[in-house]
């Protein structure tokens, strides 16, 4: 079975300042996908990052950056310097190899204040 | 190029309705996915396609859901009499491959009255 939990449901930040968004997955396979889609007001699931087991570099776009690690099953999001665009429901979702479907976190709700 | 699109974007019906649900993936993309996301239950896997097969359905809730893709493409959801704990937003989504990450649509909002 592979479990997916995001602990903070709702998340306020003043804008300009820095967010991290945690991600704790549980699997019995040793290969596997972690993702993180952004969902915004619009309601669209928009891919943020893939992540396959393999690949424990951090990973850093622009103000994103992604904190893979396995010792501790976790997968955290960090925005730098928030913006009110980045206010979204954000999930974490994970995939097995050889089973297609994604498993999804319960989402954290970010609201950036402006 | 184009994204994943679905029809119609808002449903109103009435229980005991029967509903379809459209989804056009992404062109050249041979996987699709349907996913349904409600309050009570977050976001739930419902079925996938290879091609016009489906190796999993693992996700429909009961007999009343069924799907169908028809020349590797254009997929279509139904609900047969719909019960108003169908309500919720059904997403679809597309890969090019196996394995590959998987592209939303803008979703269905069904709403059962």
């Amino acid at each position: 079975a592979q479990k997916v939990t995001q602990a903070q449901t709702e998340i306020s930040v003043v804008e300009k300042e820095d967010v991290t968004l945690d991600c704790v997955y549980e699997t019995r396979d040793t290969t596997y996908y972690l993702f993180w889609y952004k969902q915004p007001p619009s309601g669209e699931l928009v891919f943020l990052i893939r992540r396959n087991s393999f690949d424990e570099q951090n990973e850093i776009s622009g103000r994103y950056s992604w904190n893979f690690q396995k010792s501790t099953s976790s997968f955290n999001f960090t925005i730098t310097a928030s913006q009110v665009v980045d206010s979204a429901v954000y999930f974490c979702a994970l995939s097995n190899f050889g089973n297609e479907k994604l498993t999804f976190g319960t989402g954290t709700r970010l609201t950036i204040i402006p | 190029g184009a994204g994943v699109s679905q029809s119609p974007s808002n449903k109103v019906t009435e229980k005991g309705k029967d509903v379809e649900l459209r989804c056009d993936p992404i062109s050249g993309h041979t996987a699709l996915y349907w996913y349904r996301q409600s309050l009570g239950q977050g976001l739930e896997f419902l079925i996938y396609f290879q091609g016009n097969s489906a190796p999993d359905k693992s996700g429909l809730p009961s007999d009343r859901f069924s799907a169908e893709r028809t020349g590797g493409s254009v997929s279509t959801l139904t609900i047969q009499r719909t019960q108003q704990e169908d309500s919720a937003v059904y997403l679809c989504a597309s890969t090019r491959g196996s394995q590959e990450t998987q592209y939303f649509g803008p979703g269905t909002r069904l709403l059962v009255l």
